[in-house]
Parts: C-alpha cells; structure tokens; sequence
C-alpha cells in the first residue's frame, strides 16, 4: 500500500527566505505527483505536476523536482512572500491502482512579515 | 468554465439525517473523483468516475454513503443516517482523459458538520 509522508508537519520562516518542503513515498512505481496548495477551509489548489518521468518543474518561484527512485520530491520556494503562507500537500498517482490520488498529511506553511 | 464548483460550500445537519451533495466537474473532465478530508490531514480518495461509469469505491465508502453520475456531468454524493464521524470536508475533482495528462483540478469542497 502506498504510502505519503510529508516533512515537516509545520514550517514558519521569514519573509525573503527560500525553503524546501519534503514529500516521501513507499512505492517508487508512480505515474505522476502533484503539489497542491490549500488555504484555510478551502480546496486544493493544483501547483506543479510532474510526470513519472520527468525529474522537475518549474512555475514563478515554485520548483518541484522528482526522484522516483528514491521516492522523494521536493517543492522549493524562492523568496517566500505572507501570501505564500498555506498548507502544502503532495500527493502521487500509482502505476497500478487506478486513478485515485495517494496524499501526504500535508506541510503547514507560514511566512512572517 | 471557472473550475470545480460545489454545493453546498457549509452544511450542519443532526445526527440521523441525510444529506446530498452536489459536484459540477470542468466541463470537458470526463473523469471525476470525490475525497474526504479531516482536519489536520491530506485527502482520502472515496470513488471515481469516468463518464457515468463508478469505476472505483475505496473501503472508506461505507453502505450509508452513495455517489451517482447520472449523466456523466454532475455527480452527487449522498450520506444516509449522518454520524458524528462523518463531519469532514468532501472535496470534488476532476480531470481530462489524456493519457499524458491526468492533472486533477479540485473545487472548494463542502464542509460537513453533523452534531
């Protein structure tokens, strides 16, 4: 059964500072991950999608990159701004399972002013 | 077309009652998810459609709970006989068929909260 693990649970960092949030999965055998981004009592929304094989992307300050050997990802943040302060979640496809999406508990994220 | 919209945005209902919720999927998805949501934690996927076709339930689905795509658009969720546990957010999404391309677009869910 795959499984999602996101680390940290909570990050608060200056305005300015560039970060990585971690995202690790059990099973390397995936189709694609997506990093999603989801605001207090909303939904999600969809961030940088990359392909099993593709090893990164790239949106503004936002780089996503895969392993999928080693079963990681990781979402990089340039110059982290207050409006970048949400909850992170990445969340994989499998090969195998049809087409549900397998989630990570998510990375609280909050950028001081 | 803005997105995934659902309806309601809140709703509260006792315990014992049944509730329906509403999806309306980007219009050209022909695929469409629904997933739950407690506090604190990511998603869990419940079922999927393609079309009008229910082709996945997770074990999470319990028999109080029922989806239907009717017309392969919108989709509806229903829980009969409400419990506490059931309070969560029901999240909908959706997607194109592409091989290559099954990036899923979400709606701002429906807050469930049964007391």
């Amino acid at each position: 059964k795959q499984e999602v693990t996101q680390i940290p649970a909570a990050l608060s960092v200056p305005e300015g500072e560039n970060l990585v949030l971690n995202c690790s999965f059990t099973d390397s055998a995936i189709y694609n991950l997506q990093w999603f981004r989801q605001d207090p009592g909303k939904g999600l929304t969809s961030l940088l999608l990359i392909q099993s094989s593709q090893r990164e992307q790239t949106s503004g300050r936002l780089n996503a990159s895969l392993d999928k050997s080693s079963g990681r990802s990781t979402l990089y943040i340039a110059a982290s701004q207050p409006g970048d302060s949400a909850t992170y979640l990445c969340a994989v496809r499998p090969n195998n399972a049809g087409n549900m999406l397998t989630f990570g508990g998510g990375t609280r994220l909050m950028v001081k002013p | 077309d803005t997105g995934v919209s659902q309806d309601p945005r809140h709703k509260i209902t006792k315990r014992g009652q049944n509730v329906t919720f509403r999806c309306d999927p980007i219009s050209e998805h022909n695929r469409l998810y629904w997933y739950r949501q407690t506090l604190g934690q990511g998603p869990e996927f419940l079922t999927y459609f393609q079309n009008e076709a229910q082709l996945e339930k997770s074990r999470l689905l319990s028999d109080r709970f029922s989806a239907e795509r009717p017309k392969g658009s919108f989709s509806t969720l229903e829980i009969q006989r409400t419990e506490q546990g059931d309070s969560a957010m029901y999240l909908c999404a959706s997607s194109p068929q592409g091989a290559s391309n099954t990036e899923a677009f979400f709606g701002q869910g429906t807050r469930l909260t049964v007391v």
